[in-house]
């Protein structure tokens, strides 16, 4: 059961564009909601999150949309550089019960910006 | 501060070996968590630790345990190796008082033969 789903495993830009990627979850019960940055081999590295109670949350060139009755979320990046190029991945959690300091991820998202 | 740090970076182990990683978490953060990453799984939770007490599990077999120390170092011990547990493992900390965020470590790269 994927609670936490990217169905585009792959995403192309050009540098200085916005580049979005996107994150669907099925469980309501989530109310925390991450993106991490990974390099192969590396551990992920830790963007920008918001929380349920928030439609939108911004951290320089990151900000993070979140429509929780789509239960779907977005990450835009703007603009675009070719430091960027990594894989991306989102994660959601909620306090309490069976998810203490469990994040759930989504599959990852190959973003690569051209110069 | 610090960030969060594991050792050994990499490790060779054999089929039936058993194999002990360790974690030091970010300062003043006392939940540990730990995950596998696999190309065919991605990332799945093994285990959580706060205040030297197990509070959540994931869904692995008994071979896969851990525990936390009260200077909240945390780690994870595998048994009877199989090749299905060549993996990278992660440890991350967070300070309990916020959920919203979870920093990792650079992660262990076991390889059994």
């Amino acid at each position: 059961d994927q609670q936490v789903k990217q169905n585009s495993p792959s995403l192309s830009v050009q540098e200085g564009r916005i580049s979005i990627l996107n994150c669907d979850y099925t469980n309501s019960m989530f109310d925390y909601f991450l993106w991490y940055k990974k390099y192969p081999a590396e551990g992920p590295t830790f963007l920008i999150s918001i929380s349920s109670i928030k439609d939108k949350n911004e951290d320089g060139r990151f900000t993070v949309f979140l429509n929780k009755s789509a239960k779907h979320l977005s990450l835009h990046i703007v603009p675009s550089q070719p430091g960027d190029s990594a894989v991306y991945f989102c994660a959601a959690t909620y306090e309490g019960g069976t998810s203490y300091g469990k994040l759930t991820f989504g599959q990852g998202t190959i973003l690569t910006v051209h110069p | 501060k610090a960030g969060v740090t594991q050792t050994p970076r990499y490790l060779i182990k054999t089929r039936g070996q058993q194999v002990t990683l360790s974690c030091s978490p970010i300062s003043g953060h006392r939940s540990v968590s730990w995950y596998q990453q696999t190309p065919g799984q991605g990332l799945q939770f093994l285990f959580e630790y706060f205040s030297e007490t197990q509070r959540n599990k994931g869904n692995f077999p008994g071979r896969f345990s851990g525990r936390q120390f009260s200077n909240s170092r945390s780690e994870m011990n595998v048994s009877t190796l199989e090749l299905g547990d060549s993996a990278l493992y992660l440890c991350a900390s967070r300070d309990v008082q916020r959920v919203e965020t979870q920093y990792f470590g650079p992660g262990t790269r076991l390889l059994v033969l």
